[in-house]
């Protein structure tokens, strides 16, 4: 079966331009997950979803990140305003059942890699 | 605050050797483990998770790892390890009761396999 799919794999934008990236997670997974991989920081938890609500959003490292699922299923996370701190690969999980039990296993795509110019 | 702490950022190892890599972690409350991999240009793979019950996990690939709890320890072990095992391997932590389920992540480790 179909795993977790991002788009696009890579993205290289100029600094202060918006960018969009999505998620498909694995059909009838619940929660979803958004994380930042990058040299100096390692990998980051961004933002959890349980269906289309995401109840915590401190995760985001500043006010130009901004996430939304619909249907239950795709997830975008848009970068307002790139800035170079922004390079990273983009990372994003989903699993089975409510998230908030941490023990479920979180399946991972392949990445978008984001490089701000 | 909760951390995971991964000793060391490169072993190289020869292949058929076996392999240890650290993982400890820092927590207030019960945690499940887990250990991920990841291989060039990939997302990440899950090898094994802790739960509850015995304390010895094994895992994909022929991978087990052990929690010690008096040690805040989840080191990952390998008796011989392959070429193919060449990669970066990664610990991780959630937290029982907590809101979200998110992973805690350390450094990572980068395993080498030499032939």
């Amino acid at each position: 079966g179909a795993g977790v799919s991002q788009s696009p794999s890579n993205k290289v934008t100029e600094k202060g331009k918006d960018v969009e990236l999505r998620c498909d997670p694995i059909s009838g997974h619940t929660a979803l997950y958004w994380y930042r991989q990058s040299l100096g920081q390692g990998l980051e938890f961004l933002i959890y979803f349980q269906g289309n609500s995401a109840p915590d959003k401190s995760g985001l490292p500043s006010d130009r990140f901004s996430a939304e699922r619909t249907g239950g299923s795709v997830s975008t996370l848009t970068i307002q305003r790139t800035q170079q701190e922004d390079s990273a690969v983009y990372l994003c999980a989903s699993s089975f059942g409510r998230g908030s039990f941490g023990g479920n296993e979180q399946f991972f795509g392949p990445g978008t890699r984001l490089t701000v110019l | 605050a909760q951390s995971v702490t991964q000793l060391d950022s490169q072993v190289p190892v020869f292949e058929e050797a076996p392999v240890e890599l650290r993982c400890n972690y820092s927590s207030s409350v019960s945690v499940y483990l887990f250990w991920y991999v990841q291989y060039p240009n990939q997302g990440l793979q899950l090898l094994l998770k802790y739960l509850s019950g015995s304390t010895l996990v094994k895992g994909i690939n022929g991978f087990e790892a052990e929690f010690n709890k008096s040690q805040t320890s989840f080191h990952l072990r390998k008796p011989s390890v392959h070429i193919s095992d060449t990669a970066e391997y990664f610990c991780a932590v959630s937290f029982y009761g907590g809101s979200q389920g998110n992973l805690i992540f350390g450094k990572g480790t980068k395993l080498s396999v030499k032939p």
